[in-house]
């Protein structure tokens, strides 16, 4: 039972270094999200995808793109980090065209831009 | 506001009940939801209440939802050490992409 797994776990960057986040989900659900965590901010949506090939802006956009080439996948980028962009960040998936809303998490990629 | 807001700190003695604040903006919400965070991990759902409903107890715990303060909380009974944790509170919005709305999180800290 896999669930929701993000890889790396942890990365360290410096300031202007471009990395990508990968998030696979195997329970075969249509939308996927990447979320933030901040100290006292809990979560932030920053980008999701409703289903293969689409995307759409959450709250926290900027300084992030995101792609959908696979139902499975969901991979945030960050082209040139930024210190602000020091967070935990974390993938969900669910299943929705329900009314209820259950997301499914990863255990999170500490990321820290020096 | 567009805040869902909880307190962020709440300890008890184990065995002693927990009751986590939460209040929510949207007066049509129609889910609200709890979810808990163990340490190094991700969210995981905790329970959650219809907006017609008033209260929902699962084993354990209770949510009580007051719709007229926009108002919810989570009541853990016979507290334990594996319940120490950070609780969020999310919601529904109506209009929104399927997308929740969490709060900034309680850590609950229980002690011998």
């Amino acid at each position: 039972n896999a669930g929701v797994t993000q890889t790396p776990k942890f990365r360290v960057l410096k300031t202007g270094q471009s990395m990508t986040l990968l998030c696979a989900q195997d329970m075969n659900h249509e939308y996927m999200y990447w979320y933030r965590q901040d100290p006292g901010m809990g979560l932030r949506l920053i980008h999701y995808s409703v289903g293969e090939g689409t995307t759409a802006k959450g709250e926290v956009p900027d300084g992030y793109n995101v792609s959908r080439l696979k139902k499975q996948n969901f991979l945030l980028g960050l082209e040139s980090a930024a210190p602000s962009q020091t967070s935990v960040y974390f993938c969900a998936s669910s299943t929705v065209g329900l009314t209820n809303e259950k997301l499914f998490f990863g255990s999170g990629t500490q990321l820290s831009v020096l | 506001g567009e805040d869902v807001e909880q307190s962020l700190f709440l300890s008890v003695r184990e065995g002693d009940s927990s009751v986590i604040n939460c209040t929510y903006t949207d007066s049509s919400s129609t889910y609200l939801y709890w979810y808990k965070q163990e340490p190094g991990a991700g969210l995981q759902l905790l329970t959650y209440i219809f907006s017609n409903m008033d209260m929902k107890q699962d084993q354990r715990l209770t949510v009580l939802l007051n719709k007229k303060d926009k108002h919810l909380s989570l009541r853990i009974a016979d507290t334990q050490t594996g319940d120490s944790a950070i609780y969020f509170c999310a919601e529904k919005r109506t209009g929104t992409a399927s997308k929740l709305t969490f709060g900034t999180g309680t850590r609950l800290q229980v002690t011998l």
